[in-house]
């Protein structure tokens, strides 16, 4: 069966500092991979999907970027964090043929 | 890019009574349909779907209609319990590509 790993689950990281959260995805091949972000109270923003290794689209321009360095792991990162990208962030997959999106249990990050 | 509009914010019912959340979109293009729950701390979870060429689905308590001509979505939760407590939101795809979702709803059901 298909499984969706992502890490941290919560992460505490200052102001000026890089970020790296990763997902894995097994069970399947060739998904497409997403990461959004959950603003607290919020509704889920699509930052960035993946439809093949190397190929990443921006939906936001903003501080984060995405990389897909292998078929079934997707990495989103930031240079330098700042208050604003504190959130929940969220990885799903979609499979093929066409499925629903399942997601990965979230990393709550805080920028202090 | 697609627009997903979702209401009410929070819903708060009674045990045993329903529940209904409805959502819009802008895309005409768009033909799939998702409702997820979430629970705190947790990612969201499909409950039911709905497909373009579908106006009405049914899973037990949980139903979903779709107006296309409207471009309008609905979430019926009938005999609420309080395990039904939860964020629920509403997403619109085309060709399961991209997944756009509203704002959520924040389900109470009160024992």
């Amino acid at each position: 069966s298909q499984t969706i790993h992502q890490w941290p689950a919560t992460l505490v990281q200052p102001v000026g500092s890089p970020l790296s959260l990763e997902c894995t995805v097994e069970g399947t091949s060739n998904p497409n991979l997403y990461w959004y972000r959950q603003a607290a109270g919020r509704g889920l923003q699509l930052l960035f999907y993946s439809v093949g290794i190397g190929q990443i689209s921006s939906e936001v321009p903003q501080n984060l970027s995405a990389s897909r360095p292998q078929d079934r792991q997707f990495i989103l990162s930031s240079k330098k964090l700042l208050l604003s990208d504190s959130g929940f962030y969220l990885c799903a997959w979609v499979g093929h043929p066409n499925t629903e999106a399942f997601f990965g249990q979230g990393t709550r990050l805080t920028v202090v | 890019g697609e627009n997903v509009e979702q209401h009410p914010s929070t819903l708060s019912v009674q045990e045993g009574d329903s529940a209904v959340i409805k959502c819009t979109y802008s895309d005409s293009a768009s033909n799939y349909f998702p409702w997820y729950k979430q629970e705190l701390g947790k990612g969201p979870q499909l409950i039911i779907d709905i497909r373009s060429n579908v106006g009405e689905k049914k899973d037990q308590r949980i139903a979903v209609t779709l107006n296309k001509t409207a471009k309008h979505f609905s979430l019926h939760i009938t005999e609420t319990q309080p395990e039904d407590s939860a964020v629920y939101f509403c997403a619109a795809s085309k060709g399961f590509n991209k997944f756009y979702f509203g704002s959520g709803t924040k389900l109470n059901v009160k024992p």
